[in-house]
């Protein structure tokens, strides 16, 4: 059993689509977590949230405490944003908990 | 300002040798994480130190010890290394919710 789940697991997408990835919890969270991770680098924290809607750039994250759900949504995607998003939580103990990411590839 | 650093970035190990995985941050966090990251699965936490003098098993802890030397400093050893401990490992130092992950370290137990 995971705590967290993420779908889908890979997502291909033509450049300047809109891009959704859904992250489902079942554990009591502080705050949720978006990381990207490029292909044989590093980890990079992209948001982190505990309520409503967060934005940068092209790249905005919501969640809904009562479904216990997030999205992180890309707009006019591009190839650079090829890379796997990791959705992760803390829960009230401040421990980690990860998804196990979406693949992403955006075609030119 | 470096962030966290870790050493080395590649390592090939045979069954049964030993070695130590370095990690340091310099952003003066309590909290440093030892996690694993293998195909399929998502990061699992090895170790981790709430801070200097402390550490606590986290989900697969079997294999390793770690050592919180100073504040900047959490390393993690193997010793007595095993195929099955052929991941990707990587150390994240922690504060307020937030980790900031260094660069990895690939490891290779033939």
């Amino acid at each position: 059993k995971n705590e967290v789940e993420q779908s889908p697991q890979n997502l291909t997408a033509q450049e300047g689509e809109f891009i959704t990835i859904n992250c489902s919890y079942s554990v009591g969270i502080s705050a949720l977590h978006w990381l990207q991770q490029h292909p044989g680098g590093g980890i990079v924290s992209l948001f982190m949230l505990s309520s409503g809607k967060k934005k940068h750039g092209r790249l905005i994250a919501t969640i809904n405490i009562q479904e216990k759900h997030s999205s992180l949504h890309i707009t006019a995607s591009h190839p650079r944003d090829s890379a796997v998003y990791i959705c992760a939580v803390t829960n009230t103990g401040n421990q980690f908990y990860f998804g196990t990411g979406t693949s992403l590839t955006v075609i030119p | 300002n470096a962030g966290v650093t870790q050493t080395p970035k590649f390592q090939v190990l045979k069954t049964g040798q030993s070695m130590t995985l370095q990690c340091a941050q310099d952003m003066n966090h309590n909290s440093m994480y030892w996690y694993r990251q293998d195909p399929g699965m998502g990061l699992r936490l090895i170790y981790y130190s709430a801070s200097e003098g402390t550490t606590d098993k986290g989900e697969v802890p079997n294999g390793y010890n770690v050592s919180r030397l100073n504040k900047r400093e959490f390393s993690l050893r193997l010793e007595s290394a095993a195929p099955s401990q052929t991941s990707v490992y990587f150390c994240a130092s922690v504060t307020h919710y937030e980790q900031y992950f260094g660069p990895g370290t690939r490891l290779t137990v033939t």
